[in-house]
Formats: C-alpha cells, sequence, structure tokens
C-alpha cells in the first residue's frame, strides 16, 4: 500500500536558519505530492504541491522537488521566521484500485523557529 | 470567500451522549471528507462523500455515522462518545476525480468527552 515517511521532529531552529524536512513515500503508479501546514489551532493548508517527476512547487519561499528516483520529496526553506512556526505534513495522492482518490499523510514534523 | 466552515470550533460532550459536528462547503466540490486528528498525529480518514456515495473506511468504528443532505452541508454524528473519541475533527472537500487537487481544510472542532 501506500504511505508516506517524514522525519520526527520537532525541528528547532533560529530565525533565518536553512531548513530541510525529510519526506521518502511509497506508492504504485504516479502520485501526486503535497505538503500541508498547520498552525496552532487551525486546519491544514496546503503549502505546495508536485504532480509529475521534477516538478518542483514553491510558495512563500519553501520549496520541494518532485524526485521520482529517490521517491522523495523534501521540504526546504532557505531562511525560516517565527511565524513559519507549524507542524508540516507531507502528503501523497493516487488512484485506489476502487478508482478513487487516496490522500495519505505523513506523521507530521513540528518546527519551532526561536527569535 | 469561499470556503469550509465547521461549527462549532469546540464541542464539549458527556461519555455516551450523541453529539454532531457540523461542516459547511461554498467551493460546490463533489468530495467531502470527515477526519480525526489526535494530539501530534496524522489526520485518519474516517470516511468521505464523493456526491451522495458514502464511503466508509474499514477501520472507522461504528460508533461513527456521517449525513450529507445536500453538496454544501455534512454532518458527523458520534453516537455514543467515549474517552477515546476526543480529537480534532476535521472536515476538507476537494473537486471530484483529479489526484493533483489539492484538499480544502476547515479549521476543525476540538472535541471534548467528559
Amino acid at each position: 500500500g501506500n504511505s508516506v515517511t517524514q522525519m520526527e521532529g520537532p525541528v528547532t531552529l533560529s530565525e533565518e536558519a536553512f531548513l530541510t524536512i525529510n519526506c521518502t513515500y511509497t506508492a504504485t503508479g504516479y502520485p501526486s505530492l503535497f505538503w500541508y501546514v498547520q498552525y496552532p489551532g487551525e486546519g491544514l493548508q496546503l503549502l505546495l504541491k508536485a504532480t509529475k517527476a521534477d516538478d518542483k512547487g514553491s510558495n512563500k519561499g519553501f520549496e520541494a522537488t518532485y524526485r521520482k528516483e529517490t521517491t522523495s520529496f523534501h521540504l526546504e526553506k532557505g531562511s525560516v521566521q517565527v511565524s513559519d512556526s507549524a507542524v508540516y505534513f507531507c502528503a501523497l495522492s493516487s488512484t485506489m484500485d476502487t478508482g478513487r482518490r487516496a490522500l495519505t499523510f505523513g506523521s507530521g514534523t513540528r518546527l519551532q523557529v526561536q527569535p | 470567500d469561499a470556503m469550509v466552515i465547521q461549527n462549532p470550533r469546540y464541542q464539549v460532550t458527556q461519555f455516551g451522549k450523541p453529539v454532531t459536528l457540523s461542516c459547511s462547503q461554498t467551493l460546490n466540490h463533489n468530495v467531502m471528507y470527515w477526519y480525526q486528528q489526535k494530539s501530534s498525529q496524522a489526520p485518519k480518514l474516517l470516511f468521505h462523500y464523493y456526491d451522495k456515495d458514502f464511503n466508509n473506511e474499514a477501520d472507522t468504528p461504528d460508533n461513527f455515522q456521517s449525513r450529507r443532505p445536500n453538496t454544501s452541508f455534512c454532518f458527523l454524528d458520534i453516537r455514543s462518545p467515549g474517552l477515546g473519541d476526543a480529537a480534532m475533527y476535521l472536515c476538507a472537500t476537494s473537486r471530484v476525480g483529479r489526484l493533483d487537487s489539492p484538499l480544502h481544510f476547515g479549521n476543525g472542532t476540538r472535541l471534548t468527552v467528559t
């Protein structure tokens, strides 16, 4: 079956530090890949996505590249801010045997950015 | 703005007392999902509606039911809440059939069971 593995948190960084959150996946076929962010007390928001190999998703200074050869979709940001403190979820979307879409989440990585 | 709205934000119920959580959407999306999220864990899909077609996950307890009277509204009913059902419940929507279509989440309802 499909699965998503994320690095465990929390990740604690100082403001303006470089961020990497690793994400690898297992899936059949050609899934779409997503990063969602969850701020305290809120639902999940789409951060970025990539739909095919070598696509790069980007938003708000965050980037992730769909690497089919390494089955990875690592999240990066060059300079984090305190306001980036949140939980980040990697997810993949694929088609089940029934023809329906399934979304599989990783376990989430908590990022804490200190001033 | 088009959005997914969940009410209430916080719900307290007693052990064994039925409770209903509601979700509405103005996106006109065909698919609506209910997820359960416990502290520091990934959201877990309970079930989803594909238009009026109800799809239950195999490991969703019978205690959890859902209704979708029309495109805009979806309800989560917990018939006899236990202490283990305390969690954040997230509603989400998506456009039908597209793998690259993201889910749009509401802000969730945090359920406390006393």
